[in-house]
């Protein structure tokens, strides 16, 4: 089965412009949730979804970014206009629900962003 | 409110050493307590987890006991090997997310 996959796994961009990350859920998992990691503040929740509907967005750090989830399948987070202090680690991860939740969290490769 | 609280790392050891990574956990009720392990160029991944007190987790020589009284996790193994390098991260899973610590790095050379 595929796991959650990420794209791009790299990023290089100038500051002030727009940065799109990709993420797709293993199929079936009702959670979706992005994650910022950074050397000083580690592993940061940004948002989460549940059944495409964002639930708790209370860690984006600023109007700058925005997260949509137009399908089960598919969620982007974005970057409008980046600034240096952006570059991180980005992860997209899934979870289900229901009976079948253990409440592990399955995470994707990650897409590493660099602002210059 | 919630929080987890890792040591600081970089952990170096050799192989076949005892490793201990502590973690303690500020939490409302009765979390769930996972460790995650991150390897170089990948995503984290599950280790092991506990879901109530006194429960240990364990999986593949990694063991980690929740102990409500001392809010702890500490994860331990008895004899490292050069491929358990990696970043293990401690989580807590007080509602629908994990709040993880900061993560702490180990390496261990042959």
């Amino acid at each position: 089965d595929a796991g959650v996959i990420q794209s791009p796994r790299h990023e290089v961009t100038e500051m002030g412009q727009e940065v799109t990350l990709r993420c797709k859920p293993i199929s079936g998992h009702d959670y979706l949730f992005w994650y910022r990691q950074t050397m000083m503040r580690g592993l940061e929740l940004l948002i989460y979804f549940n059944n495409n509907v964002p639930i708790d967005d209370s860690g984006m750090p600023e109007d700058r970014f925005s997260a949509k989830m137009p399908n089960a399948s598919f969620s982007t987070l974005k970057i409008q206009p980046s600034e240096p202090r952006d570059s991180a680690v980005y992860f997209c991860a899934s979870r289900p629900s229901g009976a079948v939740d253990t409440g592990e969290l399955f995470f994707g490769e990650g897409s590493r962003l660099t602002v210059l | 409110g919630n929080s987890v609280t890792q040591m600081e790392g970089p952990v170096t050891l050799s192989e076949e050493a005892f490793l201990t990574i502590n973690c303690t956990y500020t939490a409302t009720g009765y979390p769930s307590l996972f460790w995650y392990v991150q390897y170089p160029g990948e995503g984290l991944q599950l280790l092991l987890k506990a879901t109530k007190a006194d429960d240990k987790g364990s999986n593949k020589g990694f063991e980690a006991t929740y102990r409500k009284e001392t809010t702890s996790f500490h994860l331990e193994k008895g004899s490292v090997q050069v491929s358990d390098s990696a970043v293990y991260f401690c989580a807590l899973k007080p509602g629908t997310a994990l709040i993880f610590g900061k993560g702490t790095t180990l390496s261990v050379s042959s």
